[in-house]
Order: C-alpha cells, then structure tokens, then sequence
C-alpha cells in the first residue's frame, strides 16, 4: 500500500542555519507530493506541493523536489528563523479517492 | 471569510456522551474530509463525501458516523464516547473529485477530550 515516511524529530536548530527533513515514500502509479505544515496550536496549511516527477515545489524559502528514483521528496530551506518552528507533515496524494496520507510529522525547534 | 471552519474549537465530555463537530467550507469545493490525529501527531483519513456521497471509509468503528446535508457541510457525529476517541479532529476540502492533483484545504481542529 502506500505509504510515507519522514525523519524523526524533534529537529532543533539555531537561527540561520540550513534544514533538511527527509521524506521518502512508497506508491502505486504516480502520486501528488505535499508538505503541510502545523504551527502550534492550528490547523495544518499546504506549505508546497509537487505533481510530477522532476517538479520542484517552494514556497516562502522552503524547496522540495520530487525525485521518482529516489522515491523522495526532502524539504530544505536554507536559512531557518525562530518563526518557522512548527511541525511538518510530509503528504501523498494517489488517485484511489484522493485521500492524503502523512508521514509522522516532524517538529522543529529554531533557537535564536 | 473563514475557508473551513469547524465547531467547536474545543469539546470536553465523558465517556458514554454523543457527541457531533461540524465543519463548513465556503470555497466551493466538491470534496470534504475528516483527518484524526492522535496525541503523537500522527494524522489518519477517516471519511470523504463528494458531492454529498460517500467514497471513503476507513476503518473507523461504525459509532463514527459523518453525514452530510450539502457539499458545503460535513458533520461528524461519534456515539457512546470512549477515552480513546480524545485527539483532534480535522476537516479538510479540495476541489475536484478527489483527484491527485489538488491540495486540500484544511479547518483549524476540533479537540476532543474524553474524561
């Protein structure tokens, strides 16, 4: 079945430094890949998103790309800053109903 | 101009009680959903309605019952409360029928509290 796997945390880092959270995941044809993020105490809100492989998804300096050989798809961002301490969610999207499934989650600590 | 929004934010009861959460979007999506997510983080579908229909139903115990009066809505409705049902619920949209493509849209959570 699929599936989706991400590093444990929590993740803690000081302020500017570079983060990676690794995803990998485990699917039947050819899944839409997400990163959510959930800041404590909300909802989660879509951070990225990639439909394809090779697609490069980014948004507010966080980057992942969807590598079908590797069946990965790592966050990164190169300079973190104490308001990006949240937890993140790795996320596959088949085609079977559309429903997602996450990894476990990944928290992050940013010190100043 | 809330896009999901769920009722109530927070929901204390005992074990026995019935209970419902409600959920609303107003982004004209077709497709709604629940998500558990346990005291480790860890977040499970539980339901999908499009367009008023179901078409998933994980394995939830059947005093778990989602109804949906329009595609607008989806209320979650839990019979007989157990301990193990405390954790925050989530309602999410996304457009189309489901399709791999489009992200979904999420509430901000419901916490349940079984005492």
């Amino acid at each position: 079945g699929n599936s989706v796997t991400q590093m444990e945390g929590p993740v803690t880092l000081s302020e500017e430094a570079f983060l990676t959270i690794n995803c990998t995941y485990t699917a039947t044809g050819y899944p839409s890949l997400f990163w959510y993020v959930q800041y404590p105490g909300e909802g989660l809100q879509l951070l990225l998103k990639a439909t394809k492989a090779d697609d490069k998804g980014s948004n507010k300096g966080f980057e992942a790309t969807y590598r079908k050989e590797t069946t990965s798809f790592h966050l990164e961002k190169g300079s973190v800053q104490v308001s990006d301490s949240a937890v993140y969610f790795c996320a596959l999207r088949a085609n079977q109903g559309g429903k997602l499934i996450f990894g476990q989650g990944t928290e992050l600590s940013v010190k100043p | 101009d809330t896009a999901v929004s769920q009722t109530p934010k927070y929901l204390v009861t005992q074990m026995g009680n019935d209970k419902s959460i409600k959920c609303e979007q107003n982004l004209g999506h077709d497709t709604m959903y629940w998500y558990k997510q346990d005291s480790k983080k860890f977040l499970k579908i539980m339901f999908s309605y499009n367009n008023k229909e179901l078409i998933i139903n994980e394995t939830v115990p059947n005093r778990f019952s989602p109804k949906s009066p329009d595609k607008a809505h989806l209320n979650l409705h839990i019979n007989s409360l157990e301990l193990g049902d405390s954790a925050v619920y989530f309602c999410a949209s996304s457009p189309g029928g489901g399709g791999a493509i489009y992200e979904q849209y999420f509430g901000p959570g419901t916490r349940l509290t079984v005492t």
